[in-house]
C-alpha cells in the first residue's frame, strides 16, 4: 500500500544537538510538507516543496532546515537555534496544481529535550 | 488570507447521540474544503472533502459535511456517535497545496 513513513516515532534531542526527522514517501505526490503541532495550536507550517530540489519556508521556518534530492524524501532537520523544539511533527505529501486532492499524513514524530 | 474558524475547543456527547462539529471559513475564491481526524498519537486521516457540486458531502466512518456559502460554513456532521469517535477534528480550507487548518476541535463521548 502507498502511504508515507515516518521515522523515528519517537526521538530526544540534547540541548545545543541537531536532529533530523525522516519522512519517505511512495505515493508519487511532487509536494511535501512538513508541519508542527502543538496542543491547542493546530497545525503550523514550517516548509514546503513543490518539486524535488525546490523548496519554501512556511509560517514558522525559523531553527529548522529541510532537503529535498529526491522526490520521495523530504527530511527535517531541526537545529539547536529553535529554542523549543518539543512538539509533535508530521510530515504531508499531495499533488500539487490539483486543489481537490487532499494531503497525505504520516504518523508523526514525537521530539523531547533531554 | 484565508483562514479557518473552529469555534469549540472541546465537545462532549454522549455515545448514541448525534453530532454537529462547527467550522466557519475565510476564502477568496470557491474553496477547497477538507475535514480531518487525528486519533492521540496519529497522523491525520481524511474523512470528507468539497470542491463542488452537491453541498452535502458524505465521508467516511458514517460522517458528512454540509457546504454552506451564504455561512461560509462547512459543519461536520454524525447522526450517532460511537465511542471510538472520540478524536481530534480538524477542518481545512484551500488547495491541497496551499491548505489552512484550524486549530481543532476534541471530541470526547461520554458512556
Amino acid at each position: 500500500d502507498g502511504g508515507i513513513t515516518q521515522s523515528p516515532k519517537y526521538l530526544f534531542r540534547k540541548e545545543g544537538q541537531n536532529v533530523t526527522l525522516s519522512c519517505e514517501q511512495n505515493l508519487n505526490h511532487d509536494a511535501m510538507y512538513w508541519y508542527r503541532q502543538d496542543p491547542g495550536q493546530g497545525l503550523r507550517l514550517i516548509y514546503y516543496s513543490q518539486i524535488v530540489n525546490d523548496f519554501q519556508k512556511g509560517d514558522i521556518a525559523e531553527g529548522y532546515s529541510v532537503s529535498r534530492e529526491k522526490k520521495e524524501s523530504f527530511p527535517l532537520t531541526v537545529t539547536s537555534a529553535q529554542k523549543n523544539p518539543t512538539a509533535f511533527y508530521l510530515c504531508a505529501s499531495s499533488i500539487p496544481g490539483v486543489g481537490n486532492q487532499p494531503q497525505h499524513f504520516g504518523d508523526g514524530t514525537r521530539l523531547s529535550i533531554l | 488570507a484565508q483562514s479557518v474558524t473552529q469555534p469549540d475547543i472541546h465537545i462532549t456527547v454522549s455515545e448514541g447521540a448525534s453530532l454537529e462539529l462547527r467550522c466557519n471559513y475565510s476564502y477568496g475564491a470557491t474553496p477547497y474544503l477538507f475535514w480531518y481526524v487525528q486519533s492521540p498519537g496519529q497522523g491525520l486521516q481524511l474523512l470528507l472533502k468539497y470542491f463542488s457540486g452537491d453541498t452535502l458531502v458524505q465521508g467516511i466512518k458514517g460522517f458528512e459535511a454540509e457546504f454552506k456559502r451564504s455561512q461560509s460554513s462547512f459543519n461536520l456532521r454524525k447522526p450517532s456517535v460511537h465511542w471510538s469517535d472520540a478524536a481530534e477534528y480538524f477542518c481545512a480550507v484551500g488547495p491541497a497545496d496551499g491548505l489552512t487548518f484550524g486549530k481543532g476541535t476534541h471530541l470526547i463521548i461520554q458512556p
